[in-house]
């Protein structure tokens, strides 16, 4: 069954600071990976996709990165801003299909 | 581009009772998906067509519920007789998916319908 894992799973910090957030997963066979934000209540949001080809991928102050060896992405947030407070969450596509599987987030908090 | 949209947004309902939930996903794409989401978990997968047909189905999605793309442009589902443990928000997201586009098929997701079931 394939896994994905985001760490940390609540993170609080005060405005400015750079953040990285963690998605593992345990297929290395995928394809593409997306970063989604999810305000409370709220639908999705999609931040970036990465292909199975590429490394990185940038959008303004969002970097995400990755490393299909050691099933792992990161999203690098930079000067964090209290609009940035929501939930991150990264999904990837599943077995040859394009249903994808969640992991369970990271709530983000940044304060003034 | 208006981005996929679902309706309605929030929906009470007694238990027993039927409910269908209508996704418009953005006009040019062929495929659309359906996920389920429960407080504090990522989204499921139900299920998703490309254009008309639906190609797969999780096994969350029981007898009770249905879902349809008829013209191969919105989608409706359908849950019988709801249950209480029904109460999620559905998700509703559309790509302009095909496998030649598998590494590029980025999925936009709509607003949300909330069911409470009572």
């Amino acid at each position: 069954k394939q896994e994905v894992t985001q760490i940390p799973a609540a993170l609080s910090v005060p405005e400015g600071e750079n953040l990285v957030l963690n998605c593992s997963f345990t297929d290395s066979a995928i394809y593409n990976l997306q970063w989604f934000r999810q305000d409370p209540g709220k639908g999705l949001t999609s931040l970036l996709l990465i292909q199975s080809s590429q490394r990185e991928q940038t959008s303004g102050r969002l970097n995400a990165s990755l490393d299909k060896s050691s099933g792992r992405s990161t999203l690098y947030i930079a000067a964090s801003q209290p609009g940035d407070s929501a939930t991150y969450l990264c999904a990837f596509p599943a077995n040859n299909t394009d249903k994808l599987i969640f992991g369970t987030g990271t709530r983000l908090q940044v304060f003034p | 581009d208006t981005g996929v949209s679902q309706d309605p947004r929030h929906k009470i309902t007694k238990r027993g009772q039927n409910v269908t939930f209508r996704c418009d996903p953005i006009s040019e794409h062929n495929r659309l998906y359906w996920y389920r989401q429960t407080l504090g978990q990522g989204p499921e997968f139900l299920t998703y067509f490309q254009n008309e047909a639906q190609l797969e189905k999780s096994r969350l999605l029981s007898d009770r519920f249905s879902a349809e793309r008829p013209k191969g442009s919105f989608s409706t589902l359908e849950i019988q007789r709801t249950e209480q443990g029904d109460s999620a928000m559905y998700l509703c997201a559309s790509s302009s998916g095909g496998f030649g586009r598998r590494g590029r098929n980025e999925q936009f997701f709509g607003p949300g319908t909330r069911l409470t079931v009572l």
